[in-house]
């Protein structure tokens, strides 16, 4: 069964630009997840997508933004980068059961962003 | 507020030696879930063990075993023998009943050394 997979691996952009990642869950899976994890921070949640919607957000601002389709396969965005958004950002993804909890998290090997 | 905390940054230890990674966890809630994740260097999270609050049995898996104590609000997490491929960074995190947001601690980084 294939794991979560997250596009691309490797990103260096430059300040101001903007970044469209790339997550594909475990087939079945419809929970899909973003984190953002950085050394000064470390793992930060930033949504939650499900069935399309999103469930959940954490504290960034508005550049960063997702999208979740219909074949669970998620995308987020971050608009007008800049330099504190350099990080590893990962994806998870988390069967949903009995009444809206989900089992444990799997996560992708992350999209290693790069501002410059 | 902090919700998981991991005091240990870094643990060295010699192969084949335990080694203790403690983790506190503060809620209110009483239904929450535990987890604990390792993420070596290519960066993925590998899911290692998930606790629910109800269930304070502990748990031996290999080397691997867990002791959650609500009493004290911990959940720790032994490695026995420990072994080189077991240098990683562990994570402990805490997550509700409802919805997928997981509270991570900031992580102890554990080296075997051989």
């Amino acid at each position: 069964k294939a794991g979560v997979t997250q596009t691309p691996r490797y990103l260096i952009k430059t300040r101001g630009q903007q970044v469209t990642l790339s997550c594909s869950p475990i087939s079945g899976h419809r929970s899909v997840s973003w984190y953002q994890q950085t050394p000064g921070q470390g793992l930060q949640f930033l949504f939650e997508y499900f069935s399309e919607t999103q469930r959940n957000k954490g504290n960034f601002p508005g550049r960063f933004s997702g999208r979740q389709f219909s074949n669970s396969r998620s995308e987020m965005n971050v608009s007008t980068l800049e330099l504190g958004d350099s990080a590893l950002y990962l994806c998870a993804s988390s069967l949903i059961v009995g009444l809206g909890s989900s089992t444990e998290a799997f996560f992708g090997q992350g999209t290693r962003l790069t501002v410059v | 507020a902090q919700k998981v905390t991991q005091a240990q940054t870094e643990i060295s230890v010699v192969e084949k030696e335990d080694v203790t990674l403690d983790c506190v966890y503060e809620t209110r809630d009483t239904t929450y879930y535990l987890f604990w994740y390792k993420q070596p260097p290519s960066g993925e999270l590998v899911f290692l063990i998930r606790r629910n609050s109800f269930d304070e049995q502990n748990e031996i898996s290999g080397r691997y075993s867990w002791n959650f104590q609500k009493s004290t609000s911990s959940f720790n997490f032994t490695i026995t023998a420990s072994q080189v491929v077991d240098s990683a960074v562990y994570f402990c995190a805490l997550r509700y009943n409802t919805g997928n947001q997981f509270y991570f601690g900031t992580g102890t980084s554990l080296t075997v050394i051989p």
